[in-house]
């Protein structure tokens, strides 16, 4: 399994700013995602970080509203930009396996972000 | 492989029952199921999973059964226990998650 720490664990922002979270992961990984769960809500998957290339998104996600970087195989960033309340969710990095193809998932603790 | 329904939504068990929550999916080419255990303020934890060429898998207390005629799986507690709680996901596949389920194991 990977061990998987993201940063910030909580933020509290104002309408018009963006955020930038963190996922760094203790091994090299291929595949590394970013979801979405709004408040009592399942999962919602924003993209794919690609490393070394644009990441792939989901229906309703662009990229100039999530950008994403993907700058190695241990560490990706995603920022929620021009926030409004109704980005107030939690943000969640996962990874699968490791270098291999590995459909197993592990998720980081996620970021609560708050929108005023 | 969008469409996964979750039952039930919330459900509470007295501790030592069993607690059943049950996923139905609709791409019949779908063939890897994992569930989830999400506890507050926690990411979502992967207990178990199935693939399609197996009916039944169980790991000590969790078992999963999968029917694939019928598009269907579902997750089996026994010997519940407090710590048993939390919100529990099923998925499909990697990218498709139920609605969950809230577990509440009463002592």
């Amino acid at each position: 399994s990977a061990v998987i720490s993201q940063k910030p664990s909580r933020d509290i922002c104002q309408r018009g700013t963006s955020l930038t979270i963190q996922c760094q992961v203790d091994s090299q990984v291929t595949m590394m995602f970013w979801y979405r769960q709004q408040p009592g809500q399942s999962l919602t998957l924003i993209a794919t970080a690609n490393q070394g290339s644009e990441a792939t998104y989901e229906s309703g996600f662009v990229i100039d509203k999530f950008p994403i970087s993907r700058p190695n195989l241990t560490f990706s960033t995603l920022t929620v930009s021009n926030m409004s309340p109704e980005d107030s969710s939690i943000y969640l990095c996962s990874v699968a396996g490791g270098l291999a193809t590995n459909e197993k998932l592990f998720f980081g603790s996620g970021t609560q972000l708050s929108v005023l | 492989g969008e469409n996964v329904e979750q039952h039930p939504s919330t459900l509470s068990v007295q501790e030592g029952d069993s607690a059943v929550i049950k996923c139905t999916y609709s791409d019949s080419a779908s063939n890897y199921f994992p569930w989830y255990k999400q506890e507050l303020g926690k990411g979502p934890q992967l207990i178990i999973d199935i693939r399609s060429n197996v009916g039944e898998k169980k790991d000590q207390r969790i078992a999963v059964t999968l029917n694939k005629t019928a598009k269907h799986f579902s997750l089996h507690i026994t010997e519940t226990q407090p710590e048993d709680s939390a919100v529990y996901f099923c998925a499909e596949g990697q990218f498709y998650f139920g609605t969950g389920t809230s577990l509440t194991v009463i002592p």
